[in-house]
């Protein structure tokens, strides 16, 4: 069946350091690919996506490349802020509405 | 509001107690999503309405899970003879067209079953 697997956390980061979150996928075919996001106290979110192979996701400074070679999708930002703090789920879908999610990586930004 | 409101924010069950939680998508969307999400994974999909027609409930763990639309707004999300493993964050989602992309989640009910 369709799974994704991310990067276990936490992680804990100084201000102005660069993230990264592994996350790679299993499932057949093209799945679209997404980064969802969970600020305390708020519901999920959509950081970003990407349909196809080569497309780079893009959002508040985040990029994510679908890699159909490596079935990856890793998250990056050049330079977090404390505000960037949360729990950030990577995500597949092969149909236009079920989701299977990633367990989460809780990303903690240090002043 | 103008977000997907779920009530209630947190629910303390006996074991074998009968638990409905409720949904209210933003105003307009066709389509509605029931997640469940366990202490410290993902959410995992239950099932998904557009409009009033329930298109898929491959996700309910059990037949003590039942889900419905009647008017193709408000949903309910019903579990009978709650057990411990019901014990979860459950989480509702609504969109107004087929991509993923415009998808809105609440903030879920905090189910726990003692």
């Amino acid at each position: 069946g369709n799974s994704v697997t991310q990067m276990e956390g936490p992680v804990t980061l100084s201000e102005e350091a660069f993230l990264t979150i592994n996350c790679t996928y299993t499932a057949t075919g093209y799945p679209s690919l997404f980064w969802y996001v969970q600020y305390p106290g708020e519901g999920l979110q959509l950081l970003l996506k990407a349909t196809k192979a080569d497309d780079k996701g893009s959002n508040k400074g985040f990029e994510a490349t679908y890699r159909k070679e490596t079935t990856s999708f890793h998250l990056e930002k050049g330079s977090v802020q404390v505000s960037d703090s949360a729990v950030y789920f990577c995500a597949l879908s092969k149909n236009d509405y079920k989701l299977s999610f990633g367990a989460g990586t809780t990303v903690t930004v240090r002043a | 509001g103008a977000g997907v409101s779920q009530s209630p924010r947190y629910k303390v069950a006996k074991r074998g107690q009968d638990v409905a939680l409720r949904c209210d998508p933003i105003s307009g969307h066709v389509s509605l999503f029931w997640y469940q999400q366990a202490l410290g994974q993902g959410p995992e999909f239950l099932t998904y309405f557009q409009n009033e027609a329930q298109l898929d409930k491959s996700g309910l763990p059990s037949d003590r899970f039942f889900a419905e639309r009647p008017e193709g707004s408000v949903s309910t999300l019903k579990i009978q003879r709650t057990q411990q493993e019901d014990s979860a964050v459950y989480l509702c989602a609504s969109r107004t067209g087929t991509s993923n992309e415009k998808l809105f989640f609440g903030s879920g009910t905090q189910l726990s079953v003692l």
